[in-house]
């Protein structure tokens, strides 16, 4: 089945640890987004990238950082410069930019809570 | 930049219509979609409009667009317990921007 698969689901970190979440899609699309949830905020979008070995800073990227080197994989790390990371993180993936069609697939989403 | 409003919460019985709404600010978006999320989950599309159009029916869901007041509504008609949910509108215009998300809560 296709589809677009985040890990881990649930994820506990330590204040000054950084931490990556997975992001992986076998769907064969070329465009891949990080959003971040927050309650009562809805969807904002950290990173995007269209193409391989290419991706742009979305709307919150400080203290954020991603990767793009297989058209696959868009793992996203939260670094510890993030100052408020404790939130829903949900991955993406569309056919080619948003702008187009807007149908985005999203992953079932990690949770990432800072103790 | 463009600016996408949902009111937070909507509660229901079960068998009346819901009706959610949004209004957006950029009168250039080309398509406007209704997306849904389950507890829990990741986001679902559910339907989308293009913005030369008034109306768009799809089994229970109706979406309204009103152009000239930059405001979209989804109604779903028998609202059933499992409509309960998120549910997010987005508009297209250079980028995707969602708005802030309903909660749906569907009481018996």
């Amino acid at each position: 089945d296709g589809g677009i698969t985040q890990s881990p689901k649930y994820l506990f970190r330590k204040e000054g640890q950084n931490v990556t979440l997975s992001c992986e899609q076998n769907l064969n699309h070329d465009a891949m987004y990080w959003y971040r949830q927050d309650p009562g905020q809805g969807l904002r979008l950290i990173y995007y990238s269209q193409i391989v070995n290419d991706f742009q800073k979305g709307d919150i990227a400080e203290g954020y950082s991603v990767s793009r080197e297989k058209k696959e994989s868009f793992p996203l790390t939260v670094t510890s410069a993030q100052k408020n990371p404790t939130a829903f993180y949900l991955c993406a993936s569309s056919i080619e930019g948003a702008k187009n069609t807007g149908e985005l697939f999203f992953g079932e989403g990690s949770r990432l809570t800072v103790l | 930049g463009e600016d996408v409003e949902q009111s937070l919460f909507l509660s229901v019985r079960e068998g009346d219509s819901s009706v959610i709404n949004c209004t957006y600010t950029d009168s250039s978006s080309t398509y406007l979609y209704w997306y849904k999320q389950e507890p829990g989950a990741g986001l679902q599309l559910l339907t989308y409009i293009f913005s030369n159009m008034d109306m768009k029916q799809d089994q229970r869901l109706t979406v309204l667009l009103n152009k000239k007041d930059k405001h979209l509504s989804l109604r779903i008609a028998d609202t059933q317990t499992g409509d309960s949910a998120i549910y997010f509108c987005a508009v297209s215009t250079d980028k995707l921007i969602f708005g802030t998300g309903t909660r749906l809560q569907v009481f018996p």
